[in-house]
């Protein structure tokens, strides 16, 4: 079964506007990683957040962990029409090696 | 190169033909994964390398699938007898080392195949 499972599965907001995506996995995890991913082709690593870390920021990425709720939030500021993506959430569990990916979060940012 | 590279990007083939994709992995990395995308499974695992052994073939979902690495540097998926339902999306990553806390996975932009 997936490991991770993003919610919403499609989220539309105007440009300027902040954009957030949630992910929830079922077991423990050594590091959870973000891809973006355009026109359904190579996925473009985004931020990997470690189990014992709390938040991270990139840019305009904030991504928040929560191993207790097993739990992980993506936060995109002031969003722009580029940012339009599939986002996915990827577990990195026991093996360490394999990700497990959610179905992904469709992104539209309407200029 | 700066990234991971993969060929063809595009591949339409007759069932029951076999077909072989290819994968350039960053160079230097140690680690090599052969992913699967399609419509109704999401993104699948198939295999990791560990320089040219695979630990793990947990994910190839028959074994008309095959793949190897060689020199600790590019891989071939082969897929034989090709059916209708292996049209998907094949992915490749390479990450520094396979394990520990900053294995991030580099993506390659993927071979399309088609089975007619």
């Amino acid at each position: 079964s997936q490991q991770g499972e993003e919610d919403p599965q499609a989220l539309s907001i105007q440009e300027g506007e902040n954009a957030t995506m949630n992910c929830s996995y079922k077991t423990s995890i050594n590091n959870l990683q973000w891809y973006r991913q355009n026109s359904g082709r190579g996925l473009v690593h985004l931020i990997l957040i470690r189990s014992n870390e709390r938040e991270k920021h990139s840019g305009r990425l904030r991504v928040t962990l929560d191993t207790s709720k097993k739990s992980s939030s993506l936060l995109i500021t002031a969003s722009r029409a580029a940012d339009t993506a599939s986002y996915f959430c990827a577990a990195s569990g026991g093996s360490n090696y394999k990700l497990t990916f959610g179905k992904g979060t469709l992104l539209t940012v309407n200029p | 190169g700066a990234g991971v590279s993969q060929s063809p990007s595009n591949k339409v083939t007759e069932k029951g033909k076999d077909v072989e994709l290819r994968c350039d992995p960053i160079s230097g990395h140690t680690a090599l994964y052969w992913y699967r995308q399609s419509l109704g499974q999401g993104l699948e695992f198939l295999i990791y390398f560990q320089g040219n052994s695979a630990p793990d073939k947990s994910g190839l979902p028959s074994d008309r699938f095959s793949a190897e690495r060689t020199g600790g540097s590019v891989s071939t998926l082969t897929i034989q007898r090709t059916q209708q339902e292996d049209s998907a999306v094949y992915l490749c990553a390479s990450s520094l080392y396979g394990t520990g806390h900053y294995n991030e996975q580099f993506f390659g932009p993927g071979t399309r195949l088609t089975v007619l």
